[in-house]
């Protein structure tokens, strides 16, 4: 099935640091969104992006959808330790009904 | 509104012993899910309702069946349990069939099958 790479697997960064994280797919997509997953919850959606180029904020968190439609990345500026979760990208599939695929996450720690 | 609810919270099984995971949304959602959430893995889709009195098996639906019971609802039952079944289940909704939707995930029922 189809597959997403994402890095890094697991960071730890200090309070007020910057994070970057990325996303790739050996396929197109048309839909790629980013989720946050807080310790014993289930995801809540973060940004979702529709267009190739495209570039979206909310808040201190800002992701784009890659030109070729086989990547993303996701920032966030200023971390806070309310930033601690897992962040998984995920691409809508072309041939299903709403059905979302989800990549392997990364884990963020942030030290106080 | 509650959104989506999951019950129960927390389980322990022993294999052959069979459940049933309730799940209910009440954002009057089309569309209902059911992933499993493993370790290094992600999310994996396991069966999916698109309407109410449809359902479409996901990418691991081996080991599971499901019910739409009506619209509010969604069972996911696992008639004879395994250790590989040990996982954190979560119910998600949306409205189902445009392109810009979200998703609405339940807060999970971990299960463990010894």
């Amino acid at each position: 099935g189809q597959q997403l790479n994402q890095s890094p697997q697991s960071m730890f960064i200090q309070e007020g640091e910057d994070v970057s994280m990325n996303c790739t797919s050996s396929s197109i997509f048309n839909t790629w969104l980013w989720y946050k997953q807080d310790p014993g919850e289930g995801p809540v959606l973060l940004i979702a992006l529709y267009k190739a180029g495209e570039l979206t904020s909310n808040g201190r968190l800002t992701a784009q959808f890659g030109i070729t439609r086989k990547d993303s990345f996701l920032n966030i500026s200023a971390s806070i330790p309310s930033d601690v979760g897992i962040y998984f990208c995920a691409v809508r599939n072309s041939g299903g009904y709403q059905k979302v695929t989800f990549g392997t996450g990364t884990k963020l720690q942030v030290i106080p | 509104n509650a959104g989506v609810t999951q019950t129960p919270k927390f389980q322990v099984l022993k294999t052959g012993q069979s459940m049933t995971l309730q799940c209910a949304q009440d954002m009057n959602h089309n569309s209902m899910y059911w992933y499993r959430q493993d370790p290094g893995m992600g999310l994996r889709l396991i069966y999916y309702s698109a309407s109410e009195g449809t359902t479409d098996k996901g990418e691991v639906p081996n080991g599971y069946n499901v019910s739409r019971l009506n619209k509010r609802e969604f069972s996911l039952r696992l008639e004879s349990a395994a250790p590989s079944q040990t996982s954190v289940y979560f119910c998600a909704s949306s409205n189902g069939g445009r392109v810009q939707e979200t998703q609405y995930f339940g807060p999970g029922t971990r299960l463990l099958v010894l």
